[in-house]
C-alpha cells in the first residue's frame, strides 16, 4: 500500500521560494503519475500540477510562470518549487498519487505554509 | 481554468438522502468520465469516495453514489450518518491535460 511522506520550509517570505518534497512508500513510483494540490486557510482545494514517471509536467495556467514539479526516481520522491511568494500562497499543501492520472487515490499529511514578513 | 460549481451547503436529517451538485462546462466535466469525489474532514486530508464519475474505490461505503448528466455531476449519500459530516469537493480532468477542483459543498447532518 503506498504512502506519502512531505516535508519542507512551513515559514517564508514574501519574494521566497517555497520547496517541498513527498517521498513515496511501500509500492511502485515508476508508472504513476504525482500531484500538488493546496488549500489556503478556510478556502478550498487548488491543483497545483503533476508529473509522471516520465518526468511529463503538466501545470494549472495560474501558477504556470512560477511552479516547477520534478521527481528524483533513484530516492522515489517528487519536489514543489513555487516562487516568488506572496501572502495569497499562504495555504497547506498536499501531495497525492495519481490513479492513471484523472483522481488522488492516496494523499500525504500535508504541510502548512506561512507566507509572512 | 474556472473552478466547477458546488452549492455552498446542503444538509439533511440523519437516514435522508442527499445530493451534491457539481457543474462545470463542455471543457471538462461535460467531455470527459474523469469526474471524483474527495471527502474531508476538519484538519484532515481529503479522501478518494468516488472516481470515473461512479466507481467506489475498495473501503468506501455504498452509500455513496455518482452519476454524470452532461455538464453536471452528482453525488448521491444514502442513509445520512453524523460520520458523513465534512466537506465535499469534487474535480475533473480537463481539456488542457489538468485537474479542475469544484468550489466545495459543506454537508451538515441535522
Amino acid at each position: 500500500q503506498v504512502q506519502l511522506q512531505q516535508w519542507g520550509a512551513g515559514l517564508l517570505k514574501p519574494s521566497e521560494t517555497l520547496s517541498l518534497t513527498c517521498a513515496v512508500y511501500g509500492g511502485s513510483f515508476s508508472g504513476y503519475y504525482w500531484t500538488w494540490i493546496r488549500q489556503p486557510p478556510g478556502k478550498g482545494l487548488e491543483w497545483i500540477g503533476e508529473i509522471n514517471h516520465s518526468g511529463i509536467t503538466y501545470y494549472n495556467p495560474s501558477l504556470k510562470s512560477r511552479v516547477t514539479i520534478s521527481l528524483d526516481t533513484s530516492k522515489n520522491q517528487f519536489s514543489l518549487k513555487l516562487s516568488s511568494l506572496t501572502a495569497a500562497d499562504t495555504a497547506v499543501y498536499y501531495c497525492a498519487k495519481l490513479g492513471y492520472q484523472y483522481y488522488m487515490d492516496v494523499w500525504g499529511k500535508g504541510t502548512t505554509v506561512t507566507v509572512s514578513s | 481554468q474556472s473552478a466547477l460549481t458546488q452549492p455552498a451547503s446542503v444538509s439533511g436529517s440523519p437516514g435522508q438522502s442527499i445530493t451534491i451538485s457539481c457543474t462545470g462546462t463542455s471543457s471538462d466535466v461535460g467531455n470527459y468520465d474523469y469526474v471524483s469525489w474527495y471527502q474531508q474532514h476538519p484538519g484532515k486530508a481529503p479522501k478518494l469516495m468516488i472516481y470515473d464519475v461512479s466507481n467506489r474505490p475498495s473501503g468506501v461505503s455504498n452509500r455513496f453514489s455518482g452519476s454524470k448528466s452532461g455538464n453536471t455531476a452528482s453525488l448521491t449519500i444514502s442513509g445520512l450518518q453524523a460520520e458523513d459530516e465534512a466537506d465535499y469537493y469534487c474535480s475533473s480532468y480537463t481539456s488542457s491535460s489538468t485537474l479542475v477542483f469544484g468550489t466545495g459543498t459543506k454537508v451538515t447532518v441535522l
